[in-house]
This record gives C-alpha cells, structure tokens and sequence, in this order.
C-alpha cells in the first residue's frame, strides 16, 4: 500500500485565522486529494490534483485553496477559517495506472475545529 | 455530473447473519469502478472491494460480495456471516474518469450496527 501521511491529526483554531493541512505520499502517484467529511454528508470533494501545479475544484471548494509544489506534498489552506469549516478532512492517493485503478488510499484524517 | 446514492442510513444485524447495503448511481459513462469503504470508529478508510462496470461477474471478497447490476444502476454489498468487527460506517463510491482526470465520488454512508 503506498505511505500517505496527514498533519496534524487535530487542530484548533479560531475564527478568521488561516489553517494549511499537509499531505504527503512516499510514492510518485499522480492524482491526490482532499474531501472534508461530516456527519450526513459522507465524503464531499474539496480540491484535487493530477500533477504538480495542476489542480481543479470539487463540489466544495469555497473558502479553500490548494497548492502542490511536489508530487508528494499536497496542501490544503484555509485563507479564513470560519466555523462551517469545522469538519474532518482527509486526504486521498488514487493508485491509477493509465486509467485502471486498484484503489485509493486514504490519510488518517485531520480534526479541525474552527472556534 | 455523476451521484451516489444510499438509501438506507442505518442498519442492523444480528451477529452471524447477512445484511445487504443497498447503493445506486447516476452516470452517463460506460466505463467506470465502483467501491465500497468501511469506516469503523477509528475513522480509517478501508476499502472492502472494488467492480469494474466492464465485468459482469460479481465481485467477492471472503465474507463480502456486491450484486453489480449495470443496466439498473445498482451497486449493492452483501456481508455475510456478520461479525462485531464489522461494525462501521460503509460508503459506496464511483470513480468517475473524463478527459483523463479521475474523482472518486460518495454516497452519504449506512452505519452497520452488529447485535451480539
């Protein structure tokens, strides 16, 4: 299974202030990741990338950028924080191969709490 | 754009005995996978088993199976012999892949309860 690491694991934060969640993967997969999780809503799709410098929105993607400098870093910037943002977030690999996957693999996810 | 639906919020089963999550989707692709992920209380994503649209056979993986029906839409995960480890959140999800960019998109989850 490829490595994927998120930090950090819990955070608190207070209205208005930025926030950047990191991803990191220990293999050169191209298509990452970010969803935010709440409770009714399952796993709704903020940004992703399919390459450095390439990135594109998700159904959610107001008041959240993204930046990938690196094929293995992935990060997801809350410019400012507000408290419809608190949710569990999680980032993703997608283990594509020309188009045939075997699957993603999911980070541990991130608490954030927006106060 | 594509959606994943499942209708069942909760459910329960007795311990030893079968439960069939149901999950349907929206797509005008011919192409595509299909997943089901498990969420225990850990929150770890574990994938369960994964359909190829293009493959009429029904995958298996020990205790779980899906009833892939294309022409309906219907993805459906069957789980057998419950256990009380399989007590979780379970998500289906469609890989959708357009113009050679991919998103996997879910439904809103069933929480599996097992009674001992």
């Amino acid at each position: 299974d490829a490595g994927i690491t998120q930090s950090p694991r819990h955070k608190v934060t207070e209205t208005g202030t930025p926030v950047t969640l990191r991803c990191h993967q220990t293999e050169n997969h191209r298509y990452m990741y970010w969803y935010r999780q709440d409770p009714g809503h399952g796993l709704r799709l903020i940004h992703y990338s399919y390459g450095v410098k390439d990135t594109d929105k998700g159904e959610v993607s107001d008041g959240y950028s993204v930046s990938r400098s690196k094929t293995e870093d992935f990060l997801l910037t809350l410019e400012s924080a507000t408290s419809s943002q608190t949710s569990v977030y999680f980032c993703a690999i997608s283990e594509s191969v020309l188009g045939n996957t075997s699957g993603y693999t999911f980070g541990s996810g991130t608490r954030l709490t927006v106060v | 754009a594509q959606t994943v639906t499942q209708s069942q919020p909760e459910m329960s089963v007795q311990e030893a005995e079968t439960v069939t999550l149901s999950c349907t989707y929206d797509t005008s692709e011919s192409d595509y996978y299909l997943f089901w992920y498990k969420q225990p209380p850990s929150r770890q994503m574990i994938l369960v088993i994964r359909q190829e649209a293009y493959k009429q056979q029904n995958a298996t993986e020990n205790r779980f199976s899906v009833n892939f029906q294309k022409a309906a839409k219907s993805f459906s995960l069957k789980i057998s012999d419950s256990q009380l480890g399989d007590a979780a959140m379970y998500f289906c999800a469609y890989r959708s892949w357009q113009g050679g960019s991919e998103k996997l998109v879910f439904g809103k989850g069933t929480k599996l309860t097992v009674n001992p």
